[in-house]
């Protein structure tokens, strides 16, 4: 029972870097979700996508683009890395006829 | 003031122990209501899943729903050390699109004390 599968694990970028987090689900869902969750702060909405082939932005989408390259997987790129975008982030999926979402097990991320 | 807001803790019971866990909302819209449990390193997983307001039960947890207050409840019965987690609650106003998409508390931390 993969679920939602996020990768990689952990990474430390430096100041300017780019990388793409990876996130993929199994459950057929059409809805996809990125949050990052800071101390403090919960989980905040970054972008989502009802379904393939669009995508919206959330609550902190500065900073950050996202593709929803099929039905089972949604990326996140972080174009140039900035210090204030160290933080945990988690991908989730929901189906539209609910709104009860799944969550990965997350990505640490941190920006030196 | 936010949509939601949940005290933080961190709540530290002893063993056995009734924990009591609360939101309060704003947006009278919101109708269904969820409570996640989040262990350390860990992604948050669905606890209680409640529609409208009213009561559910499953085991030594409960939800409850009070709309006119826009308040939310969960409570833990005889508390076990491996209840120790962060707990969230979450909200919608309805399913599909934005519609769908939850407002989350910032959670509130429980060490539950053998």
């Amino acid at each position: 029972n993969a679920g939602v599968t996020q990768t990689p694990k952990f990474q430390v970028l430096k100041t300017g870097q780019s990388m793409t987090l990876q996130c993929a689900q199994d459950m057929n869902h059409n809805s996809m979700y990125w949050y990052r969750q800071d101390p403090g702060m919960g989980l905040r909405l970054i972008y989502y996508s009802a379904s393939e082939g669009t995508t919206d932005k959330g609550e902190v989408p500065n900073g950050y683009n996202v593709s929803r390259l099929n039905k089972r997987e949604f990326s996140l790129r972080l174009e140039s890395a900035a210090p204030s975008q160290t933080s945990v982030y988690f991908c989730a999926s929901s189906e539209n006829s609910q709104n009860i979402q799944y969550f990965g097990a997350g990505t640490r991320l941190s920006v030196l | 003031q936010k949509e939601v807001e949940q005290d933080p803790g961190p709540l530290s019971v002893p063993e056995g122990a009734i924990v009591s866990l609360n939101c309060t909302y704003s947006n009278s819209a919101f109708q269904y209501f969820m409570w996640y449990r989040q262990y350390s390193r860990k992604g948050p997983e669905l606890l209680m899943y409640t529609y409208s307001s009213g009561n559910k039960e499953d085991g030594r947890f409960t939800a409850q729903v009070d709309k006119s207050s826009k308040y939310i409840s969960l409570f833990i019965r005889d508390s076990q050390p491996s209840d120790s987690a962060t707990y969230l609650c979450a909200m919608s106003g309805g399913y599909g699109g934005s519609q769908g998409n939850l407002i989350f508390g910032k959670g509130t931390k429980l060490s539950v004390k053998p």
